[in-house]
């Protein structure tokens, strides 16, 4: 069974306006931890943010949430107020496990196309 | 710009020769981990240091290894290359093995002709 999941097809907004990317998780681990990555054609991946399995609130970075519901293991991002150079490939990840030790490695879902209007 | 460095950029060969992928972490930290992306794979996990020692070890093949020196930086070393590894080959760092973010380098985009 896939550990990540992110099926929605090729996404698109409209500049300024918000946009949710969906990913599911299946872990039977009690402590974990989830990331968004972002990755724009020119290759890099760049982090975006993280949210752990105890934190109570769920994470913000400036533009970029997280809807953190841990009962439906479902970890989206939320982008407000999108830029044009929000155009990129996103990549939800999970590392399982205590922290540290041989569950550091984080296990990335397959991606979802954004592509951001004028 | 995330601070962790990859050298080289690119890099061009043909089946069955032998490469060195080399990565430099993040000042201050202690682990690196190698990913390859790839069109059919994604993106998957091939191998963890921490410190100079070999912590975890995920879908690397045995014609791949890597290693970490005492100065931190880190090889990926493939060989008797084949069409199929064609890939973008990341390493990532993060402070230590308790993991929060792990910073990603710009990769090393390998084609095997």
């Amino acid at each position: 069974a896939q550990k990540i999941t992110q099926t929605q097809p090729g996404m698109f907004v409209q500049e300024k306006e918000a946009v949710t990317l969906d990913c599911t998780y299946d872990t039977s681990d009690q402590s974990y931890g989830l990331f968004w990555y972002k990755q724009p054609s020119s290759g890099e991946m760049i982090f975006l943010i993280y949210q752990g399995s105890y934190d109570e609130q769920n994470a913000t970075e400036g533009r970029y949430s997280l809807n953190f519901q841990k009962a439906r293991k479902s970890a989206n991002l939320v982008i407000s107020a999108s830029q044009l150079g929000d155009s990129a490939m996103y990549f939800c990840a999970m590392r399982e496990g205590r922290s540290g030790g041989a569950n550091s490695k984080l296990t990335f879902g397959k991606g979802i196309t954004l592509s951001v209007r004028p | 710009d995330s601070g962790v460095t990859q050298t080289p950029k690119h890099l061009i060969t043909a089946t069955g020769q032998r490469v060195t992928l080399r990565c430099s972490p993040r000042s201050g930290d202690l682990s690196v981990y190698w990913y390859q992306q790839s069109l059919d794979q994604g993106l998957q996990f091939l191998i963890q240091y921490y410190n100079g020692e070999e912590r975890a070890k995920g879908n690397i093949l045995e014609r791949f290894s890597a290693q970490q020196f005492p100065d931190l930086h880190s090889e990926l070393n493939l060989s008797s290359l084949e069409l199929g590894d064609s890939a973008l080959y990341f390493c990532a760092s993060s402070v230590d093995h308790y993991l929060h973010e792990q910073f990603f380098g710009p990769g090393t985009r390998l084609t095997v002709l």
